[in-house]
């Protein structure tokens, strides 16, 4: 069965720390892994893309990375803003269909 | 960048009415939408994908007959919540993928509808 898994399921960190967010899947074979960042009430953005063949992708403060051998990906958030409070969610497509398995989630709080 | 908006973004309607939920591409072609449903604090559960001009294709356990989803266009997608009762209050998002677009992002969701039933 195909599953994506965040963790750790939320997070709290202070106003300029760096934190890393885990996401392990199980969808193989696979054409992208997305990460997106959603806002309470709000749809999801898209942070970074990466396919199958990628290792890394930075936008910005943010920066992905891709094991497609251990079968997992993080995000890794510089610097961190209190604007960055929010869901952040891994997405893996899985190859030949433009579904999108959906990751639990990583509730991020950044306090001042 | 593209935008996908959802329209109305918050509705309140009595149970057993029905209530529209539109979602449009502005500024690109979308053959196939989906639609989402995500309960607090859950992440999105996909409910279908809509394929303009076809029949949607609906989840496992989704009653097509409850969420009636029309794709007419290549910039339009409706999803009516039929004879609504207080469980079906959620927060539904749309997404629409961009087939002008082959690389990079190509999907694109909208900003989510509030649905709440009285």
């Amino acid at each position: 069965k195909n599953q994506v898994e965040q963790s750790p399921q939320s997070l709290i960190i202070l106003e300029g720390k760096n934190c890393t967010l885990q996401c392990n899947y199980t969808v193989s074979p696979f054409s992208n892994l997305r990460w997106y960042k959603q806002d309470t009430g709000r749809g999801p953005v898209s942070l970074t893309i990466m396919t199958f063949s990628e290792n890394t992708k930075s936008n910005g403060r943010y920066t992905a990375t891709l094991d497609a051998d251990t079968k997992q990906s993080s995000l890794h958030i510089t610097a961190s803003q209190l604007s960055d409070s929010a869901s952040y969610i891994c997405v893996v497509s899985p190859s030949g269909t433009y579904k999108y398995i959906f990751g639990t989630g990583t509730r991020l709080k950044v306090l001042a | 960048g593209a935008v996908v908006s959802q329209h109305p973004s918050r509705v309140i309607c009595k149970s057993g009415t029905s209530v529209k939920i539109e979602c449009r591409s502005l500024d690109f072609q979308a053959t196939t939408m989906f639609w989402y449903r995500q309960f607090p604090k859950k992440s999105l559960m996909l409910m279908a994908t809509s394929n303009e001009g076809s029949k949607a294709t609906y989840e496992q356990g989704v009653e097509k007959d409850k969420f009636l989803i029309n794709h007419a266009s290549l910039t339009l997608s409706t999803l009516t919540v039929t004879s609504a009762h207080p469980e079906d209050s959620s927060f539904y998002i749309c997404s629409a993928r961009d087939v002008g677009r082959v690389t990079g992002n190509t999907i694109y969701f909208g900003e989510g509808s509030w649905l709440t039933v009285v």
